[in-house]
């Protein structure tokens, strides 16, 4: 049972290029969420998805857009990356059976775009 | 929208002493109120949960109390331990049409001294 895993664990990229951030979970989790975080400013949601087919918009979600492939992938997108999106990114997924049921964690997608 | 705050941002303590960290959070409809433990380069890991039907729950040295009249939830660890230095976030969540949405205070970071 692996969780939740992202990939890549590490990526630079330069201003202006695109990339992709894939998520998948194995627990058959309905919810699914991106976070990134910065120093001394907590997890902050960027996008989320409650169901296979639905995304919704987070705190911070310029700059981004995801993708719920199937109920086990939730990709993230940077379309042009800026320097301001530099940051830890975390996937997240949570379960449905009872409304409040724990969160958890991919190990993280360091990103630097230079 | 919805908001977290969280208190102090930072604290430290001798081994053996009591910490205490302190969030409010403004959505009355939030239910949910978690709490994670992230250590230095890790993902962030649940430690202890509250629903809002339980003003207080207890799990060996960490317990967690919830005031919903006042919108505000603690942490409590006691005799703490320098393993306990890490990050620690809590979370409140809301449940737009039946899903987890949480949303992360800003993180207290802990030093335990031995």
């Amino acid at each position: 049972n692996a969780g939740v895993t992202q990939t890549p664990k590490f990526q630079v990229l330069k201003t202006g290029q695109s990339m992709t951030l894939q998520c998948a979970q194995d627990m058959n989790h309905n919810s699914m969420y991106w976070y990134r975080q910065d120093p001394g400013m907590g997890l902050r949601l960027i996008y989320y998805s409650a169901s296979e087919g639905t995304t919704d918009k987070g705190e911070v979600p310029n700059g981004y857009n995801v993708s719920r492939l199937n109920k086990r992938e939730f990709s993230l997108r940077l379309e042009s990356a800026a320097p301001s999106q530099t940051s830890v990114y975390f996937c997240a997924s949570s379960g449905r059976d009872s409304p409040n049921t724990e969160a958890f964690f991919g190990q993280g997608t360091r990103l630097t775009v230079v | 929208g919805e908001n977290v705050e969280q208190h102090p941002s930072t604290l430290s303590v001798q081994e053996g002493d009591s910490a205490v960290i302190k969030c409010t959070y403004s959505d009355s409809a939030s239910n949910y109120f978690p709490w994670y433990k992230q250590e230095l380069g890790k993902r962030p890991q649940l430690i202890i949960d509250i629903r809002s039907n339980v003003g207080e729950k207890k799990d060996q040295r960490i317990a967690v109390t919830l005031n919903k009249t006042a919108k505000h939830f603690s942490l409590h660890i006691t005799e703490t331990q320098p393993e306990d230095s890490a990050v620690y976030f809590c979370a409140a969540s809301i449940n737009p049409g039946g899903y987890n949405k949480l949303i992360f205070g800003a993180g207290t970071r802990l030093a335990v001294h031995p």
